[in-house]
C-alpha cells in the first residue's frame, strides 16, 4: 500500500521569509500524481499545487513551488515571501494514475507565520 | 455552481444513535469519497464510489455504511454511533477520466458523539 510521510508536525516561519515543508512517499508505481493541500482554520481543503510524476519540471503556482525528486520519492513544498494568510495545516497527498484510485494523505504539517 | 455540499456542518449525537451525513455534488463527477480527519492522523478514507450503484471500502470502513443511488448524492450512515467516531468528516468528488482530475472537497461536518 502506498504511504505518505510528513516528518514535520509543526513548522514556523517569519513573515516574508521562505519555508520548506517535507514529504516523502512510498510507491512501486511510475505514473502518479502528488498534491499539496492547505487547510486554514475554516477547515476547507484547498488545493495548492499538483505534480504529475511523468513531468520532470517542478510545478510552481505563484509563491508556491515544489522540489520533486522522483528517484528519492520526495516532494517538498517551498513557500516564498510567506504571508500571515499562509498559516494553516498543509497536507501532502498521493494518487496513482488510475480512474478509481483514492487520494492518500500524509498526517499534515501545521505552519505558523510570525509577524 | 455549488460544487460539493455537506450537511449538517455540526452534529452532536449520543452513543448508539444513528444518523446520516449528506453529501451532494453538481459537477457530474463519477468518483465520490468520504474521509475522516482526526488530530495527528491526517485524512483517512472511509468509503468511496466510482459511480451510481458501485461502492467500496477504504482504510477505516467499520461502523459506516454508504450507498450511491444517483451520481449527485453519496450519503454516509452511522448505524450506531460510538465516541470513537467523533471526528471531522469530509466528502470529496472528482472525475475519473482525463489527467486534470482535481479532487474537490466539501466544507466538512464536525461530529461529536457523547
Amino acid at each position: 500500500a502506498q504511504t505518505v510521510t510528513q516528518s514535520q508536525p509543526e513548522m514556523s516561519v517569519q513573515e516574508a521569509e521562505t519555508v520548506t515543508l517535507s514529504c516523502t512517499y512510498d510507491t512501486s508505481e511510475s505514473d502518479y500524481y502528488l498534491f499539496w493541500y492547505k487547510q486554514p482554520p475554516s477547515r476547507q481543503m484547498i488545493l495548492v499545487i499538483r505534480q504529475e510524476a511523468y513531468k520532470q519540471q517542478n510545478a510552481t503556482e505563484n509563491r508556491f513551488s515544489v522540489n520533486f525528486q522522483k528517484a528519492a520519492k520526495s516532494f517538498s513544498l517551498k513557500i516564498s515571501d510567506s504571508q500571515l494568510g499562509d498559516a494553516a495545516m498543509y497536507f501532502c497527498a498521493y494518487r496513482r494514475n488510475s480512474g478509481n484510485t483514492p487520494l492518500v494523505f500524509g498526517k499534515g504539517t501545521r505552519l505558523s507565520v510570525i509577524a | 455552481n455549488a460544487g460539493v455540499t455537506q450537511t449538517p456542518k455540526f452534529q452532536v449525537l449520543k452513543t448508539g444513535q444513528s444518523m446520516t451525513l449528506q453529501c451532494a455534488q453538481d459537477m457530474n463527477h463519477e468518483y465520490m469519497s468520504w474521509y475522516r480527519q482526526d488530530p495527528g492522523m491526517g485524512l483517512r478514507l472511509i468509503h468511496y464510489s466510482v459511480g451510481a450503484g458501485i461502492t467500496d471500502q477504504g482504510e477505516v470502513p467499520n461502523g459506516y455504511n454508504v450507498s450511491r443511488s444517483t451520481t449527485e448524492d453519496f450519503p454516509l450512515r452511522l448505524l450506531s454511533a460510538a465516541p470513537s467516531q467523533t471526528s471531522v468528516y469530509f466528502c470529496a468528488s472528482r472525475e475519473t477520466s482525463g489527467r486534470r482530475n482535481t479532487q474537490y472537497f466539501g466544507p466538512g461536518t464536525r461530529l461529536t458523539v457523547l
